[in-house]
């Protein structure tokens, strides 16, 4: 089975600053790690994918994210947090890649104050 | 491209009645669909893996009989929450898995309020 552990429902940064989003995961097999963001009444998208290969993943608006495994971790981070960045960020694992069963974090609500 | 959407994007609805809520791929063709629910400050729990032309795979502990799901088309899967009851309250998103990319696209969710 896997699972997925967001550290922090809420995290508040200032504009400018670094944001720091965790996300632990276990799974019995490599993983498959993925970043999505939830903005109010929308869908979730994609901010990045961990499959195989490089452990920093870059992705979409300047995220990114370092696999660890020795850490079973898969944090999330921007250099400089920008208003447009508050929204629900939720972490998933997958066994299988993207386009199959994916197990979700609780979610982690980020908001940008000025 | 690969555009997902639902609807519709809110229903009330009385106990007792059923609810239908369709997804639909706008620009791409999608073999798989999933339903998820998600419940207030709570993650998204997949409930069902919706294949065109067969039945649908239910995750443990969710009622086939209480979420029909319907995935007659290659654009088009149908969750129908039958006898809602105000527990069956809560956000519906589904998704589609496109070929190219192996990945999910979400939808915009639906949200359903059962009085």
């Amino acid at each position: 089975a896997q699972s997925v552990t967001q550290l922090g429902s809420h995290v508040s940064v200032s504009e400018g600053a670094l944001v720091l989003l965790r996300c632990n995961y276990s799974s019995s097999v490599p993983p498959y790690l993925f970043w999505y963001v939830q903005y109010p009444n929308q869908g979730l998208q994609l901010l990045l994918k961990y499959t195989t290969g490089a452990t920093l993943v870059k992705g979409i608006n300047g995220f990114e994210a370092e696999f660890k495994k020795s850490e079973t971790s898969f944090h999330l981070t921007k250099p400089s947090a920008h208003m447009s960045d508050a929204a629900e960020y939720f972490c998933a694992v997958s066994d299988t890649g993207g386009g199959n069963k994916l197990t979700f974090g609780t979610g982690t609500q980020l908001k940008v104050e000025l | 491209g690969a555009v997902v959407s639902q609807h519709p994007s809110r229903v009330i609805c009385k106990s007792g009645t059923s609810v239908k809520i369709e997804c639909r791929s706008l620009d791409f063709q999608a073999t798989t669909m999933f339903w998820y629910r998600q419940f207030p400050k709570k993650s998204l729990m997949l409930m069902a893996t919706s294949n065109e032309g067969s039945k649908a795979t239910y995750e443990q502990g969710v009622e086939k009989d209480k979420f029909l799901i319907n995935h007659a088309s290659l654009t088009l899967s149908t969750l129908t929450v039958t006898s809602a009851h105000p527990e069956d309250s809560s956000f519906y998103i589904c998704s589609a898995r496109a070929v190219t990319p192996n990945e999910q696209f979400f939808g915009p969710g639906t949200r359903l309020t059962v009085l």
